[in-house]
């Protein structure tokens, strides 16, 4: 079946725009997280959704970054005023339910640079 | 979650079998270990995980020691295709929906 994807695969922006990334994530999963990754360093979360709900977002870094899953499936995270240190591979995953044992499916992620 | 400890890197010859071993020696009695690997330019792709007892499943065997406080990923006859980073995490389990915390991995060579 289809896996999680991920719009845009790669989306270059100027330092002060504003960007959105887009996750589909595996059809009937209600749990969404999204994770930032630097290059050499292993993913990094920012938000975990449970349905439309984001039930833990401690790892946003400020507030220029915000998501949402309106409908309890598509997610968008959305990112203003950009900085040249936002540029990183933003991977979206998805999982049946939250919480373990329940293994968490990633996609592709978007590789955002930041000019 | 408890930390975890894994070599920066490894070498494993084409079609021998690969063990990457993890430290988790203040594991707790209710966190999951994982494993999950990274090829170049790809998202984490899930391996296997488990509790106590020793897991195999098409991909891998996971051998976790009696104590808990080390485990030992095998790929048993590894191909070029398994080079990649290895992340091993460890989870707390009905905790509603907490995130993995990965460490550096293991940077998992393998050789023609």
């Amino acid at each position: 079946g289809a896996g999680v994807s991920q719009t845009p695969s790669n989306k270059v922006t100027e330092k002060g725009k504003y960007v959105e990334l887009r996750c589909d994530p595996i059809s009937g999963h209600t749990a969404l997280y999204w994770y930032r990754q630097s290059l050499g360093q292993g993913p990094e979360f920012l938000i975990y959704f449970q349905g439309t709900g984001a039930a833990d977002d401690s790892g946003l870094p400020n507030d220029r970054f915000f998501a949402v899953r309106p409908e309890g499936s598509v997610s968008t995270l959305k990112i203003q005023r950009t900085e040249r240190g936002d540029s990183a591979v933003y991977l979206c995953a998805s999982s049946l339910r939250g919480g373990t044992p329940y293994e968490q499916y990633f996609g592709p992620g978007t590789r955002l640079t930041v000019t | 979650d408890a930390k975890t400890t894994q070599p920066t890197s490894m070498d494993c010859a084409e079609g021998r079998a690969a063990n990457l071993p993890c430290n988790h020696s203040t594991i707790s009695g209710n966190e999951y270990v994982y494993w999950y690997r990274q090829i170049h330019s790809q998202g984490p792709q899930y391996i296997i995980h488990g509790l106590k007892n020793n897991e195999t499943n098409e991909m891998a065997s996971l051998i976790i020691t009696e104590d808990r406080k080390s485990s030992t990923l095998i790929l048993p006859h590894a191909t070029l295709r398994d080079t990649a980073v290895y992340y091993c995490i460890v989870r707390v389990s009905n905790n509603y929906g907490q995130n993995f915390v990965f460490g550096p991995g293991t940077r998992l060579s393998v050789l023609p």
